[in-house]
């Protein structure tokens, strides 16, 4: 079973660049499989940010895809995000998650709590 | 982007029946997925393709897909079912395919 876990810093200034890693365990990502972000505004519905394949072509939300860079490392066996520029508006609970045909997640990390604030 | 439309809350006494609809444009012709998700915890999918359940998923929990509406029925509601559900496709023709719902709150009475 695939196991994910996500890791970062909590707090972000604005303007500055969050970054996040999501470390996979159970499944070698240069096998396969589509990899995904989504975040949850605190008391908000689901926002998906973008997703990648193993080999690293990309889909992005267009709403933020010219602040978002994600990537992946198969050396490491983790993807990472990354959101620039960032203002509250970005504070969120950001998930990592797998997607095994890419059109839905199956499994997902506990999720880690990201706020923007001076 | 395509919008996916849900009713705020939905209220079900025990061992009775929970619907919980997904509005979208011509929905029928997409898959819909459906995810639960419970008080400081991650989503978990529960239906994926309009009707698929994943491995220990109960069967009371299914799904159904045509015209403007997809629907997540769960049977013999218990108290555990209570949670957020939120809907899902992946609109490939659109420069923005991943789409949620805006989510459904399950209140079990």
């Amino acid at each position: 079973q695939v196991q994910l876990q996500e890791s970062g810093p909590g707090l972000v200034k604005p303007s500055e660049t969050l970054s996040l890693t999501c470390a996979v365990s159970g499944y070698s990502i240069s096998s396969g499989y589509y990899w995904g972000w989504i975040r949850q505004p605190p008391g908000k519905g689901l926002e998906w940010i973008g997703s990648i394949y193993h080999s690293g072509s990309t889909y992005y939300n267009p709403s933020l895809k010219s602040r978002v860079t994600i990537s992946v490392d198969t050396s490491k066996n983790q993807f990472s995000l990354k959101l620039s520029s960032v203002t509250a508006a970005d504070t969120a609970v950001y998930y990592c998650a797998s997607a095994i045909l890419l059109e839905y997640f199956d499994y997902w990390g506990q999720g880690t709590l990201v706020t923007v604030s001076s | 982007s395509y919008v996916l439309t849900q009713p705020p809350s939905v209220s079900v006494a025990p061992g009775q029946t929970a619907r919980i609809t997904c509005g979208g444009n011509n929905i029928g012709s997409k898959s819909v997925h459906w995810y639960q998700q419970k008080p400081g915890q991650a989503p978990v999918l529960v239906v994926y393709d309009d009707s698929d359940r994943p491995s220990g998923i109960p069967e009371r929990f299914s799904g159904s897909n045509s015209g403007n509406t997809a629907t997540l029925t769960i049977s013999r509601v218990e108290a555990g079912d209570e949670a957020d559900y939120y809907c899902q496709v992946w609109d490939s023709s659109s420069d923005h395919p991943g789409v949620f719902g805006t989510g459904t709150k399950v209140t079990v009475l």
